[in-house]
């Protein structure tokens, strides 16, 4: 199992300013994968950190709305930038172990407010 | 893009009574995972049901697959306020390079009145 610490749980920010979400995971992982979830909507991936190299960007996400950094193993941060209230959504980050057959693992989300 | 889809969106019962949702998934999986949401909280992992197996009990949960309808179904028994939440079901989907991602249906919002 893994027991992530996301923060900030919750946050207002104002359009055309960023917000960074931090992860810390009590365990080394080598994957970290970064959600959005939009009001009463699912979970969308919006990229998967890799320790050492660029992180990967599903379609429809950019890096240069969403930077990430995986600095180590048990580290990652998500920037949204230049704020506009449709990215208003919770955002979560997630590890899971290698392997088709393996769970997943949450942070507690960070619920965005864009005004 | 989308590979679950639960039924019904809500469900609203009695404390006491059994809550049933569904999934439907679109291409063959190897395993099937429901998840647990708490009011906008993470997500929380509740139990996996690989290809091959038809049923799997976990507590007051069960789910069953059926691989031929492309369905699975969550059932809580003598369901309780607190397990007032949203349910999604989860599918692996082979992202390239050896590594899988979870693609998640849109969830069941799950209402027990006391």
């Amino acid at each position: 199992s893994a027991v992530i610490s996301q923060k900030p749980s919750r946050d207002i920010c104002q359009r055309g300013t960023s917000l960074t979400i931090q992860c810390q995971v009590d365990s080394q992982v080598t994957m970290m994968f970064w959600y959005r979830q939009q009001p009463g909507q699912s979970l969308t991936l919006i990229a998967t950190a890799n320790q050492g190299s660029e992180a990967t960007y599903e379609s429809g996400f950019v890096i240069d709305k969403f930077p990430i950094s995986r600095p180590n193993l048990t580290f990652s941060t998500l920037t949204v930038s230049n704020m506009s209230p449709e990215d208003s959504s919770i955002y979560l980050c997630s590890v899971r172990g290698a392997g088709m057959n393996t769970e997943a693992f949450f942070g507690q989300g960070t619920r965005l407010t864009v005004v | 893009s989308q590979q679950g889809e639960e039924d019904p969106q809500a469900l609203s019962i009695q404390e006491g009574e059994n809550a049933t949702m569904n999934c439907s998934y679109k291409t063959s999986i190897n395993n099937l995972q429901w998840y647990r949401q708490n009011s906008g909280r993470g997500l929380v992992h509740l139990i996996l049901i690989r290809s091959n197996e038809r049923e799997k009990h976990s507590g007051r949960l069960r789910v069953t697959l059926d691989t031929s309808k492309k369905s699975s179904s969550l059932l809580i028994t003598a369901s309780r306020a607190a397990d007032t939440a949203s349910y999604f079901c989860a599918t692996p989907i082979y992202s390239g390079a050896g590594s899988y991602q979870l693609t998640f249906g849109k969830g069941t919002k799950l209402s027990v009145i006391p």
